[in-house]
């Protein structure tokens, strides 16, 4: 089976410092796909990025960064320098192959002036 | 560009009425699913479709009826509401979901069972 958890229900961040979201999976398949999405206050949700199994390099994009580690099985987002605008349920989910995404519980992001 | 576009947003139901949701995406997917959201519990999957012509149940598909009309259309059928099924409701596609693609979310529909 597998499973995600993001273990941080809700965080609270001031404007301007950097705050990391954690994700841990479980699954026992060697190939799969990991993601985040963000669902902001609006509702609707925005895909963020993609990493498969095979591909532990960390990305960069301005200011979210992601580290992918397989020793941990962790999928973590940070986001450097936040912003109001950051304020939102992000949620981690985890895909295997002939199986369906499967989503973590999500963790509030608040940023505050 | 619509992207996945569901109808209605807001609804509100008495308890054994019966309703259908409806989905269209114009990206030419392949893959259409439903997914319910309720609060500590993420999105849990209903029903998907892997193809036109196909549908399969998900985590939760009690209470719940699917129709993949033609490519572009997926709608999810109460036929008699229960409050436990107040929930927002999130339709998505994707090229082809068991290869990883990314799936892309309607703006959700707001349902509420009296």
């Amino acid at each position: 089976a597998q499973k995600v958890t993001q273990a941080q229900t809700e965080i609270s961040v001031v404007e301007k410092e950097d705050v990391t979201l954690d994700c841990v999976y479980e699954t026992r398949d060697t190939t799969y796909y990991l993601f985040w999405y963000k669902q902001p206050p609006s509702g609707e949700l925005v895909f963020l990025i993609r990493r498969n199994s095979f591909d532990e390099q960390n990305e960069i994009s301005g200011r979210y960064s992601w580290n992918f580690q397989k020793s941990t099985s962790s999928f973590n987002f940070t986001i450097t320098a936040s912003q109001v605008v950051d304020s939102a349920v992000y949620f981690c989910a985890l895909i295997v192959l002939g199986r369906q995404l499967t989503f973590g519980s999500g963790t509030q992001l608040t940023v505050l002036p | 560009n619509a992207g996945v576009t569901q109808t209605p947003k807001f609804q509100v139901l008495k308890t054994g009425q019966s309703m259908t949701l409806q989905c269209a995406q114009d990206m030419n997917h392949n893959s259409m699913y439903w997914y319910r959201q309720d609060p500590g519990m993420g999105l849990r999957l209903i029903y998907y479709s892997a193809s036109e012509g196909t549908t399969d149940k998900g985590e939760v598909p009690n209470g719940y009826n699917v129709s993949r009309l033609n490519k572009r259309e997926f709608s999810l059928r109460l036929e008699s509401a229960a409050p436990s099924q107040t929930s927002v409701y999130f339709c998505a596609s994707s090229r082809t979901g068991e290869q990883g693609q990314p799936q892309h979310f309607g703006d959700g529909t707001r349902l509420s069972i009296l």
